[in-house]
């Protein structure tokens, strides 16, 4: 089955970029994904990239997949307090079958 | 639209007692998917629906765990005989799928089981 890890912590300073990385093991994932979770609230998808993709660009979210290494980021240019949260990367089967997710990055920005 | 709904928000239960969660997905919506989420820890897969078919289940889901979308539209997730290992966040996602291999999840606000 799938695995996907994630870093578990990452503190930056308001205005700075994030990245928060991501691997996976399962290489038939045709779809991955980030998403947000705020304390207290369910999770809300950020953006996803296709595999044969190397980039994607959604405002100030840039994604990059490295699919040889199977390596997945998330780039958060101008960071801001309201980013702070836990982000989770995640495949998704064949057919969009289910979804797994690795553990979460939890994102600290400091003022 | 609201998005998706659970109910309860919380329940607290005694060890061996059975509850019952209930998820209204976003209507239209034809898959229901359900997902375990413990502290420190990403979603789990359960199951998951489409329309009143269920099509995968996970070895995670034992069998005191039944999960039901009669109608095709609201499911329902019951625990019996609760464990204390079975303290969970249960999430319930909905999608609109198309065909192919890209689906959008929304998800609701989850259902917070405490088993004493």
């Amino acid at each position: 089955g799938e695995d996907v890890e994630q870093s578990l912590f990452l503190s930056v300073r308001e205005g700075d970029s994030s990245v928060i990385n991501c691997t996976y093991t399962d290489s038939s994932s045709t779809y991955l994904y980030w998403y947000k979770q705020e304390p207290g609230a369910g999770l809300q998808l950020l953006t996803y990239i296709f595999s044969n993709m190397d980039m994607k660009q959604d405002q100030r979210l840039t994604v990059l997949l490295n699919k040889k290494d199977k390596h997945l980021s998330l780039r958060i240019a101008d960071t801001q307090t309201g980013d702070s949260a836990i982000y989770f990367c995640a495949g998704q089967g064949a057919n969009a079958g289910k979804s797994t997710f690795g553990d979460g990055t939890t994102l600290t920005v400091k003022p | 639209d609201t998005g998706v709904s659970q109910n309860p928000r919380h329940k607290i239960t005694k060890r061996g007692q059975n509850v019952t969660f209930r998820c209204d997905p976003i209507s239209e919506h034809n898959r229901l998917y359900w997902y375990r989420q413990t502290l420190g820890q990403g979603p789990e897969f359960l199951t998951y629906f489409q329309n009143e078919a269920q099509l995968e289940k996970s070895r995670l889901l034992s069998d005191r765990f039944s999960a039901e979308r009669p109608k095709g539209s609201f499911s329902t997730l019951e625990i019996q005989r609760t464990e204390q290992g079975d303290s969970a966040m249960y999430l319930c996602a909905s999608s609109f799928w198309r065909g192919g291999d890209h689906n959008e999840q929304f998800f609701g606000p989850g259902t917070r089981l405490t088993v004493l």
